[in-house]
């Protein structure tokens, strides 16, 4: 398997664009989590997907940002408008979850940066 | 509210030297305990998952240990290389009050550098 797959690796756009990242998870997972990594913060979870279903969005910032998962093998984020403080790198990991089994595999990373 | 500290945040080792990196964390109630691995620009590598009713994972020249009670984990690396040289990085995990997801809560990791 390839892993998790995320696109674009970099992006830089200006403030007020659109912004959409893309994932694929790995085959077979059934969870699809985005992450948010900055110096100051460190690593944060955004949103939970089980399922293709939304379970926990509570880290998502404010309603700029929003999360869609389609099926099984896509999901986006998606940033409308996009500014500066939203500069970061944003992950995206997969797990097969059974019962409390849950080691997540995590994708490149896109490294975004907004002028 | 979930809180996890490593310390140290960052460590020189000379090649060959054996070390232990430390995650703390405030909630004792966790489900799990993952080690990651991350090189500069990359993302993260899963090393080690604990789960909550083992001690301790081994891979190779790496062994994790999980005390509960007392909200701690260790890395241990034997033998380090210079290929070793990352940021490590704990994350617990912790079922969320409905019983129905995941919060994995990342520690800010050790920047580890092996000197050859």
């Amino acid at each position: 398997d390839a892993g998790v797959i995320q696109s674009p690796r970099h992006e830089v756009t200006e403030m007020g664009q659109e912004v959409t990242l893309r994932c694929k998870p790995i085959s077979g997972h059934n969870s699809l989590f985005w992450y948010r990594q900055t110096m100051m913060r460190g690593l944060e979870l955004l949103i939970y997907f089980n399922n293709n279903v939304p379970i926990d969005d509570s880290g998502m910032p404010e309603d700029r940002f929003s999360a869609k998962m389609p099926n099984a093998s896509f999901s986006t984020l998606k940033i409308q408008p996009s500014e500066p403080r939203d500069s970061a790198v944003y992950f995206c990991a997969s797990s097969y979850t059974m019962g409390s089994y849950n080691e997540q595999f995590f994708g490149p990373g896109t490294r975004l940066t907004v002028l | 509210k979930q809180e996890v500290t490593q310390i140290p945040a960052a460590l020189s080792v000379p090649e060959g030297e054996n070390l232990v990196l430390n995650c703390s964390f405030t909630d004792s109630a966790i489900y799990n305990l993952q080690w990651f691995r991350q090189d500069p620009g990359k993302g993260l590598t899963s090393l080690l998952l604990i789960q909550s009713s083992q001690r301790e994972q081994t891979s190779g020249r790496l062994n994790a240990s999980l005390d509960k009670s007392s909200g701690r984990s260790t890395l241990y690396i034997a033998a380090s290389q210079p290929g070793d040289s990352a940021t490590y990085l704990c994350a617990v995990e912790k079922w969320d009050s409905g019983g129905s997801n995941y919060k994995l809560t990342f520690g800010k990791g050790t920047l580890l550098t092996v000197n050859p």
